[in-house]
């Protein structure tokens, strides 16, 4: 069985100031990662993903995350966070065939202030 | 980019009828489908697995009798809500996965938000 926990259900951060998501990872074989936001009454865009290659992840809008396997951890990062960033992020693993299904983390609501 | 297209994006029906939503893959096959159900401000909840061609896939708890999924095609899947009823309220959204060949993520329509009344 997988599982995601996501630390923290609301995090807020000043504009410019460093983005931190946690997630932390069960799972009885290698993982397939994923960080998805969603934004109010819309679907889910993917940030990024982890899928055994580079440890270190680059996602898009200035998004990384980096895979411990040690910690079992793949936790979000951004360096500067931007108003636009304000939305819920939803941390996922899921397995390696098509018809692996996703098991969402409870999500984390970012808010981002002046 | 692969893209899923969900229509429609929200719908409003009277207690007691039934409302469909589909999913179409534009630019891929998708052999598998699967449907979540949101709640306000919490997570997604896999409802159904869709395969094309063959029987759905439900997750324990839901009802495969009010939660019909059709999946006739490898660009079409059908979540359809039988008998709505208020507490069937809720935002709905499906998703498939790429091919691994494109590096095995999952996308996902723009969801549809149904309100009963």
């Amino acid at each position: 069985a997988q599982s995601v926990t996501q630390l923290g259900s609301h995090v807020s951060v000043s504009e410019g100031a460093l983005v931190l998501l946690r997630c932390n990872y069960s799972s009885s074989v290698p993982p397939y990662l994923f960080w998805y936001v969603q934004y109010p009454n819309q679907g889910l865009q993917l940030l990024l993903k982890y899928t055994s290659a580079a440890t270190l992840v680059k996602g898009i809008n200035g998004f990384e995350a980096e895979f411990k396997k040690s910690e079992t951890s793949f936790h979000l990062t951004k360096p500067s966070a931007h108003m636009s960033d304000a939305a819920e992020y939803f941390c996922a693993v899921g397995g390696t065939g098509t018809a692996s299904k996703l098991t969402f983390g409870t999500g984390t609501r970012l808010q981002v202030t002046l | 980019g692969a893209v899923v297209s969900q229509h429609p994006s929200w719908v409003i029906c009277k207690s007691g009828t039934s409302v469909k939503i589909e999913c179409r893959s534009l630019d891929f096959q998708a052999t598998t489908m699967f449907w979540y159900r949101q709640f306000p401000k919490q997570s997604l909840m896999l409802m159904a697995t869709s395969n094309e061609g063959s029987k759905a896939t439900y997750e324990q708890g839901v009802e495969k009798d009010k939660f019909l999924i059709n999946h006739a095609s490898l660009t079409l899947s059908t979540l359809t809500v039988t008998s709505a009823h208020p507490e069937d309220s809720s935002f709905y959204i499906c998703s498939a996965r790429v091919r691994e060949g494109t590096g095995g993520g999952y996308t996902f329509g723009s969801g549809t938000r149904l309100t009963v009344v």
